[in-house]
């Protein structure tokens, strides 16, 4: 089985902090991607990565940035939280154009 | 205009009933079509998967793709309490440079009460 886990399942931060999100998956997975879900706007994507250390915006990248030092990781950071980056934030790993793999998600609150 | 139009419910049936669950889109270069299931405090997982065009079936679970109308749709027969979720679409053009890029809906949440 696929494993996507990311490193807390609930964070709470204050304004102007850096924060890390962590995922690492377990399947030799080519493409990581990490988006945020907000109540009436569904999935957004952030930023995906189709190889290690390469990186694509996907539609709101503004103010997060992301790094791929190795396959099965793949790190999201918010260089200085805001309040409206509070949000559920979810990492996926795919091969190739097949299913994506969730992890559980993180719940972020910036105070 | 966003790319992927779902109508967020909320929905509830009784146990029992047949669920409609429909989004639209705008992008014909869309050929790989999904459904999602999400349940509360989880990530979504894949329900059904369909290439282009035609109808698949998974037991319970019917997908239907009519790419001329940029059209899917999810059907649940003899829906139950354990299918209480939110739905997610997602689609996703082929090759090129999306290297498995998906574009989503905004979720159906769906309640099914016994």
């Amino acid at each position: 089985d696929v494993k996507v886990t990311q490193s807390s399942r609930y964070l709470v931060k204050r304004t102007g902090e850096k924060v890390f999100l962590e995922c690492v998956q377990d399947m030799d997975h080519e493409n990581m991607f990490w988006y945020r879900q907000d109540p009436g706007l569904g999935l957004r994507l952030i930023y995906f990565s189709y190889d290690v250390k390469m990186k694509e915006k996907g539609d709101i990248p503004e103010g997060y940035s992301v790094s791929r030092e190795k396959k099965e990781r793949f790190s999201l950071i918010l260089e200085s939280a805001s309040t409206n980056q509070t949000s559920m934030y979810l990492c996926a790993s795919s091969l190739g154009l097949r299913e994506q793999f969730f992890g559980p998600g993180t719940r972020l609150t910036v105070l | 205009q966003k790319e992927v139009e779902q109508d967020p419910g909320p929905l509830s049936v009784p146990e029992g009933a047949i669920v409609s669950l429909n989004c639209t889109y705008s992008n014909s270069a869309f050929q790989y079509f999904m459904w999602n299931r999400q349940y509360s405090r989880k990530g979504p997982e894949l329900l059904m998967y369909t290439y282009s065009s035609g109808n698949k079936e998974d037991g319970r679970f019917t997908a239907q793709v009519d790419k001329s109308s940029k059209y899917i749709s999810l059907f649940i027969r003899d829906s139950q309490p354990s299918d209480s979720a939110t739905y997610l679409c997602a689609m996703s053009s082929a090759g090129g440079t999306s290297y498995g890029k998906l574009t989503f809906g905004q979720g159906t949440i769906l309640t099914v009460h016994p």
